[in-house]
């Protein structure tokens, strides 16, 4: 039982590049969330699907889409990548009442 | 909108030692509360949660605590491991949605 898988697990890109984070969960978790932590920081929630099909924006959305491709997958991406989204993003799942959110081990990402 | 504050951002103890995290928080609207371990180059790790109608659960050699009344919680580790040094957060959330994390706790176990 993988939990929550994010692709890659590092990547380095320069400024204006794009690119997509890539989560799939194995749960049947309805809900999923996409993360970022900064050094000495707590997690940052960006975006999040409470269910296939819908989208909200988090505490930090901007700079960032994100697709939920089914039940299972959800992916974050940079259209126009900047410095200050270098970070470790975190992917989680959630299935509702008493099913807390299980993370990813996350992307290290740096934008030089 | 939700803050979470936590009391130390370092806890040294010895092995074997009992251990305390604390955590205050703001929102008297959460109904759950979770404590998260994490583990350097790792994601959070789920630990323990607490719903608000408890002011006590205990786990596998930890215990946690609510105080509804001045919005604080504590996280308490048993005869403490070098395996748990780690960074700890709380997460107070509504219905499992929306986790608001501080900065964390970094607990130090020594030999």
């Amino acid at each position: 039982n993988a939990g929550v898988t994010q692709t890659p697990k590092f990547q380095v890109l320069k400024t204006g590049q794009s690119m997509t984070l890539q989560c799939a969960q194995d749960m049947n978790h309805n809900s999923m969330y996409w993360y970022r932590q900064d050094p000495g920081m707590g997690l940052r929630l960006i975006y999040y699907s409470a269910s296939e099909g819908t989208t909200d924006k988090g505490e930090v959305p901007n700079g960032y889409n994100v697709s939920r491709l089914n039940k299972r997958e959800f992916s974050l991406r940079l259209e126009s990548a900047a410095p200050s989204q270098t970070s470790v993003y975190f992917c989680a799942s959630g299935g509702g009442s008493d099913q807390p959110q299980h993370f990813g081990d996350g992307t290290r990402l740096s934008i030089l | 909108g939700e803050s979470v504050g936590l009391h130390l951002p370092t806890l040294s103890v010895q092995e074997g030692d009992n251990s305390i995290i604390n955590c205050a928080y703001s929102n008297s609207a959460s109904d759950y509360f979770i404590w998260y371990k994490q583990e350097s180059g790792k994601g959070p790790q789920f630990i323990i949660d607490i719903r608000s109608n408890m002011d006590k659960r205990q786990g596998q050699r930890v215990t946690v605590l609510l105080n509804k009344t001045v919005k604080h919680l504590s996280l308490q580790i048993a005869a403490t491991q070098p395996g748990d040094s780690a960074v700890y957060f709380c997460a107070p959330t509504r219905g499992f949605q929306k986790l608001v994390f501080g900065t964390g706790t970094r607990l130090l176990v020594s030999p």
